[in-house]
């Protein structure tokens, strides 16, 4: 168990939809990150936040918007689903910006 | 070209055999490298990291890095049917957050 929890564990839903997934980090870790894994992608690197500010971006959509509160959890919040949305989502954190970075274990979001 | 690569295998091998993961990577930019293991509809778990050039044991695994060919290597030693999982190679820069991960190699121990 990495200490990094995430919510809920299965998420199905239809086109157009918008849904929000939830990640708690490790205690103390300040940082939080967000990827992508798809069969075709594999796993993607979406975006970062460390203690609620953005800190780098990656293949994040613009239909996908993320952010982290003051109590440090965090959520990814997705829109205008597609099918092609359907993936696992992972978070991860670590401590700093520039430390190893522990995943959750992931929500799977199905897209019908 | 994919900035990682790695072959998705699988790669089926007997209880006791070393085992041996490889990724190539393109970008000399890469300083840090991650190997992870995952167990199918599990999150990714850090097994160890590297720094730079050379080897780094920890127990049964070794990772080693040739920067050189920009080749990164794991080394399982009497590999165990609970390693069966899939590998996943993960370099980033110095500075970047960014994991960039390669595909991962399926690993198949048999009793």
């Amino acid at each position: 168990d990495s200490g990094v929890t995430q919510t809920p564990k299965h998420l199905i839903t239809a086109t157009g939809q918008r849904v929000t997934l939830r990640c708690s980090p490790r205690s103390g870790d300040l940082s939080v990150y967000w990827y992508q894994q798809s069969l075709d992608q594999g796993l993607q690197f979406l975006i970062q936040y460390y203690n609620g500010e953005e800190r780098a971006k990656g293949n994040i959509l613009e239909r996908f918007s993320a952010q982290q509160f003051p109590d440090l959890h965090s959520e990814l919040n997705l829109s205008s689903l597609e099918l092609g949305d359907s993936a696992l989502y992972f978070c991860a954190s670590s401590l700093a910006s520039n430390n190893e970075q522990y995943f959750g274990p992931g929500t799977r979001l199905t897209v019908t | 070209q994919k900035e990682v690569e790695q072959d998705p295998g699988p790669l089926s091998v007997p209880e006791g055999a070393i085992v041996s993961l490889n990724c190539t990577y393109s970008n000399s930019a890469f300083q840090y490298f991650m190997w992870y293991r995952q167990y199918s509809r599990k999150g990714p778990e850090l097994l160890m990291y590297t720094y730079s050039s050379g080897n780094k044991e920890d127990g049964r695994f070794t990772a080693q890095v040739d920067k050189s060919s920009k080749y990164i290597s794991l080394f399982i030693r009497d590999s165990q049917p609970s390693d069966s999982a899939t590998y996943l190679c993960a370099p980033r820069r110095v500075g970047f957050q960014k994991l960039v991960f390669g595909t991962g190699t399926r690993l198949l121990v048999s009793p």
